[in-house]
């Protein structure tokens, strides 16, 4: 099955500074991206999301890259602020499969300290 | 997301007692998710339904059952819970409109003890 790595576990920025994670996924096959974002008490939030035909996707601050050929795509935020502050998930959802049925990467905890 | 609610929203049981959990959504999919979070692990997949009458097994599904009892209602069932299924439980939507997206409620905080 699929398999998705998230990379760092932990990451810490001054506000203003930029913030990278990274995801690799094993399957080919694999076709859709999302992130979400999980603040303290309350479920993830889907916020932004690539499909395998589009190399990069940005939304105000926020963008995500794919490389298809080494399986990986990444997110990235600019100008971060105290309330980017939470826990990040990527995920990746096979080709054929239902939508909602993801396999996500194990979580980054994003803290912007002002 | 409150088109999506999950009760109850914290639960400590015992090892053995049966326990349910339930989702229900307002958005009008047509499949439903439950999905359980542990630290380190992120989010994996336990069951999921189509519809109504399609249930399917997720990658964690042992020692969980659930029930499909209309199409904005689903339900995960622990028959006899045990300690290691203490963690966050997490109920989604989706369907084909929502082009990939799932949507997830607040989460429940079981505790087995």
């Amino acid at each position: 099955g699929e398999n998705v790595e998230q990379h760092p576990s932990t990451l810490s920025v001054q506000e203003g500074d930029s913030a990278v994670i990274k995801c690799t996924y094993s399957d080919s096959a694999s076709n859709y991206f999302p992130w979400y974002k999980q603040e303290l008490g309350k479920g993830p939030q889907l916020i932004i999301d690539i499909r395998s035909n589009v190399g990069e996707k940005k939304d105000q601050r926020i963008a995500v890259t794919l490389n298809k050929t080494a399986k990986h795509f990444s997110l990235h935020i600019t100008e971060t602020q105290p309330e980017d502050s939470a826990v990040y998930f990527c995920a990746a959802r096979k080709r054929g499969t239902s939508y909602g049925k993801l396999t996500f990467g194990q979580g980054t905890i994003l803290t912007v300290h002002p | 997301d409150a088109d999506v609610t999950q009760t109850p929203r914290n639960r400590i049981t015992k090892t053995g007692k049966r326990i349910m959990l339930e989702c229900s959504q307002t958005k009008g999919h047509d499949r439903m998710y439950w999905y359980r979070q542990d630290p380190g692990l992120g989010l994996r997949l336990i069951y999921y339904s189509f519809d109504v009458k399609d249930i399917n097994k997720g990658e964690i599904s042992d020692g969980y059952s659930v029930s499909r009892q209309a199409q904005a209602k689903f339900s995960l069932s622990l028959e006899s819970a045990i300690p290691n299924q203490t963690a966050l439980y997490f109920c989604a939507t989706s369907s084909e409109a929502t082009g990939g997206a799932a949507f997830f409620g607040q989460g429940t905080r079981l505790t087995v003890v």
